[in-house]
């Protein structure tokens, strides 16, 4: 089935670049979204990209898609320790019911 | 903005209990969902409604039924509550098409602590 896969944990400093990678396998996902959870709330939306873009840019936020490679990450220009929290990747179809989540990344922001 | 209320965000329940876990959402969505979330499992589907009296299976729904009497409202059952179902829960809804890019959006979450 579909599945989409980040890496677990991400460590940087504040004030450095972060780069969240994600991997997704559904070549017909149209739609391939960013969440953000802070400790103990839900999901919020960050931004997210169509399948026929190649780069969004939203303020800090830089979202970077390869179709080829199924390969979307979210890059956050001079991350603060407000940026701390767990980032999902998530990928769905037009019209489709379900969108797949990744199982998030917990970004780490050292002062 | 859209909003998805959960009304209960945190629950000490007993094994055996029955649960309810409701969700109202304001923006006439079709589409709802109850997912459970666990550390290193992220976010796993339980079921989803694309209409009222509507529901489908999702990824994990054994141990679990669900409710759509009225659009807004989509309730999640835990008929006898065990200690493997403590976790939090997420309910989101998105709408069936439009220029919100099939976005969902979600509520702040249920905390279910089963003793």
């Amino acid at each position: 089935g579909e599945d989409v896969e980040q890496s677990l944990f991400l460590s940087v400093r504040e004030g450095d670049s972060s780069v969240i990678n994600c991997t997704y396998t559904d070549s017909s996902s149209t739609y391939l979204y960013w969440y953000k959870q802070e400790p103990g709330a839900g999901l919020q939306l960050l931004t997210y990209i169509f399948s026929n873009m190649d780069m969004k840019q939203d303020q800090r936020l830089t979202v970077l898609l390869n179709k080829k490679d199924k390969h979307l990450s979210l890059r956050i220009a001079d991350t603060q320790t407000g940026d701390s929290a767990i980032y999902f990747c998530a990928v769905g179809r037009t019209g489709g019911f379900k969108t797949i989540f990744g199982a998030g990344t917990r970004l780490f922001v050292k002062a | 903005d859209v909003k998805v209320t959960q009304s209960s965000r945190y629950l000490v329940k007993r094994t055996g209990e029955k649960v309810f876990l409701e969700c109202v959402q304001d923006m006439d969505h079709e589409n709802m969902f109850w997912y459970r979330q666990d550390p290193g499992l992220g976010l796993r589907l339980i079921y989803f409604s694309y209409d009222v009296k509507m529901k489908e299976k999702g990824d994990i729904p054994e141990g679990y039924s669900v409710s759509r009497e009225k659009k807004e409202r989509f309730s999640l059952i835990l008929e006898s509550a065990s200690t493997n179902q403590t976790s939090m829960y997420l309910c989101a809804s998105k709408t069936r098409q439009g220029s919100s890019g099939n976005t969902i959006y979600f509520g702040e979450g249920s905390w279910l602590t089963v003793v």
